[in-house]
């Protein structure tokens, strides 16, 4: 079956600039996760979905980063003026969402980011 | 803060042999530990969970154990192949509503 999807697989955008990643989850999967992760590091956590709603934002590092999932199965990672440390492999990933964060989280290919 | 460490160094071992990666964790008191395969240009793909109640677990050619008092996972791969190259993460979980900390992984080689 179809697994998590992730468009674009690379963006190149200059700093200051508006982009937008976006994840296809696997149909039925209700918990969307997005992650970063950069060369040499694991993924680290930046926001969990359950539904339409954000369960947790923690990891967002600052105002210029925000998500939306306003129908409960694709999400948008949204990132305003960019910055070179921006520069990172957003990756998302899904799961059941049945029992909470320990569900197998299905992991999609990643969208390299990198700012010029 | 909490952090995890594994394998500093690359690891490259002959096949056919076990393979041995570790997990270490500090400031951290885990409810359970993922371990996690990731191959270059694709997202993590899970492969093991165990919880803090269990000692060891086993799936295939792999193994995990969890010690919660020397606050380490041991991860074994038996009768390596080359198909096994690849950079594996353990994670780490304290409830089902916290996040996932994912160590940064260890680099496994496989030389045929």
């Amino acid at each position: 079956g179809a697994g998590v999807s992730q468009t674009p697989s690379n963006k190149v955008t200059e700093k200051g600039k508006y982009v937008e990643l976006r994840c296809d989850p696997i149909s039925g999967h209700t918990a969307l996760y997005w992650y970063r992760q950069s060369l040499g590091q694991g993924p680290e956590f930046l926001i969990y979905f359950q539904g339409t709603g954000a369960a947790d934002d923690s990891g967002l590092p600052n105002d210029r980063f925000f998500a939306v999932r306003p129908e409960g199965s694709v999400s948008t990672l949204k990132i305003q003026r960019t910055e070179r440390g921006d520069s990172a492999v957003y990756l998302c990933a899904s799961s059941r969402g049945t029992s909470g964060r320990t569900d197998t989280q299905y992991f999609g290919p990643g969208t390299r980011l990198t700012v010029l | 803060s909490q952090k995890i460490e594994q394998n500093s160094e690359a690891l490259n071992i002959q096949e056919g042999k076990t393979a041995t990666l570790t997990c270490n964790y500090t400031n951290y008191s885990p409810a359970y530990l993922q371990w996690y395969r990731q191959d270059p240009g694709r997202g993590p793909v899970f492969l093991l969970l165990i919880r803090e109640n269990e000692k060891e677990k086993r799936k295939e050619r792999l193994k995990v154990t969890f010690d919660t008092t020397l606050k380490q996972s041991l991860f074994h791969i038996t009768a390596s192949q080359p198909a096994d190259s690849a950079t594996y993460l353990c994670a780490l979980g304290k409830t089902s509503y916290d996040k996932v900390i994912f160590g940064p992984g260890t680099s496994l080689s496989v030389i045929p």
